[in-house]
């Protein structure tokens, strides 16, 4: 079965500080990766995709397939980026599946 | 990226009744998934909507509790049959908004109570 393990279910740290959210996935062929955001009342958004090697609000994540991780990093958070965060593979049609898989989410709180 | 419309945003059932929740998208689009989130837990997959054929129910999930139509590529429903306290959940409509395409996008959900 595919899975996805965050390992961390809150990560509290003071504005300004270097932030990590772990994810570790199970490896079978090539999923693709997503990192999606929750904010308090909001809807779940994309907030990026390791295909595009893209930076969103100043969050990064690179796929380390040997680790078969996928962390989620900030050099300096801030008090808005407070929101629940989840790890999610997308296991695509090559690979056999077609869904994406959330893993257990973890709670980031920055405080000031 | 699609906008999906998705109603009722809340509803409080009585145990034993049934609730059909409607998703829209303003797009057609080829994949259609509904997920649940329950109180403090992240989301579970229950099944794709496919087109014009039965839908794909996860492990755990069945069709007489969790019927889903999908009469074309814009709409989807799914109903939570015979509810208990335990369907007590936020269900969320989830679309891939073309072939090849990875963002999937999240409706604003349903927030079902059950007492």
């Amino acid at each position: 079965a595919q899975r996805v393990t965050q390992p961390e279910k809150l990560l509290s740290v003071f504005k300004g500080a270097p932030v990590e959210l772990k994810c570790n996935y199970s490896y079978s062929g090539s999923p693709e990766l997503f990192w999606y955001v929750q904010y308090s009342r909001q809807r779940l958004q994309l907030l990026l995709r390791h295909i595009s090697r893209e930076s969103i609000k100043g969050f990064t994540a690179d796929l380390n397939k040997g680790e078969t991780s996928f962390h989620l990093k900030k050099p300096f958070a801030q008090e808005e980026d407070s929101a629940m965060y989840y790890c999610a593979p997308y296991y695509g049609c090559s690979g056999g599946y077609n869904k994406l898989i959330f893993g257990a989410g973890t709670r980031l709180a920055v405080h000031p | 990226s699609a906008v999906i419309s998705q109603k009722p945003s809340r509803d409080i059932c009585q145990r034993g009744t049934s609730l059909t929740i409607q998703c829209q998208v303003d797009s057609q689009v080829t994949m259609m998934f509904w997920y649940r989130q329950q109180p403090g837990q992240s989301l579970t997959l229950i099944a794709t909507a496919n087109q014009g054929s039965e839908a794909t129910y996860e492990s755990g999930f069945v069709i007489d509790k969790f019927p889903i139509s999908r009469p074309n590529l814009t709409f989807s429903t799914l109903t939570v049959s015979n509810m208990s306290p335990e369907d007590s959940s936020i269900y969320l409509c989830s679309v891939v908004p073309r072939q090849g395409s990875y963002g999937y996008t999240f409706g604003s959900g349903t927030r079902l109570t059950v007492v």
